[in-house]
């Protein structure tokens, strides 16, 4: 029973191209959330997700970000024309319920680097 | 005012001691209180899940929830070097639905 999986695991990206972060829920899973941790700090909310619908996007920025979680397949986040403070590590998370009552399981992260 | 306030630490005990470490928050509709731990370049691990108020043991830990003062605490007994690492609380429930909201995490090193 595989946990959360994220990929990659790394991404180098020069400015103003596009990342895509992939995340795979845990089996039975169908409540996705994604994080994102800058250096010495905590982990901020971005958006909440369910199969084909977005119900929680008020921590993600207005622009360049997007996410999705189709019928088949990972949920994506995208960032497009990244910028050097977009440099950080990106969790998703997965839980069975809607109120993540009992806690999230996290991915490793990716860890994106804008040069 | 941060809707979760938590002390960044860091934090530096010899091995054996008793960790203890705190939380308040702002939110009095928060319901579930929960806390993770994180080793450097990974992801964070869920320690300690405890509904509303009272106290939870598990092991050598002990996590407290103080609904009336808004204050969380755990309790590492026996403090071993493995855990060092960085302690994140987080909280959910009331108009949050879903999401946790994070504590900025507090950094501990256990030294032998």
């Amino acid at each position: 029973n595989a946990g959360v999986m994220q990929n990659p695991r790394h991404l180098v990206r020069r400015r103003g191209q596009e990342a895509r972060l992939r995340c795979s829920p845990m089996k039975g899973h169908s409540h996705v959330y994604w994080y994102r941790q800058l250096p010495e700090e905590g982990l901020k909310f971005m958006v909440y997700l369910q199969k084909e619908n977005i119900i929680d996007e008020s921590g993600m920025p207005k622009e360049r970000f997007s996410a999705e979680f189709p019928k088949e397949g990972p949920s994506i986040l995208r960032i497009q024309q990244v910028v050097r403070g977009d440099s950080a590590a990106y969790f998703c998370a997965s839980s069975p319920d809607v109120q993540g009552s009992y806690g999230y399981t996290f991915g490793s992260g990716t860890r994106l680097t804008v040069v | 005012q941060k809707e979760v306030e938590q002390d960044p630490g860091p934090l530096s005990v010899p091995e054996g001691a008793i960790v203890s470490l705190n939380c308040t928050y702002s939110n009095s509709a928060f319901q579930y209180f929960m806390w993770y731990r994180q080793y450097s370049r990974k992801g964070p691990e869920l320690l300690m899940y405890t509904y509303s108020s009272g106290n939870k043991e598990d092991g050598r830990f002990t996590a407290q929830v103080d609904k009336s003062s808004k204050y969380i605490s755990l309790f590492i007994r026996d403090s071993q070097p493995s855990d060092s690492a960085t302690y994140l609380c987080a909280m959910s429930g009331g108009n949050q639905g879903g999401k946790l909201i994070f504590g900025q995490g507090t950094e501990l090193s256990v030294k032998p």
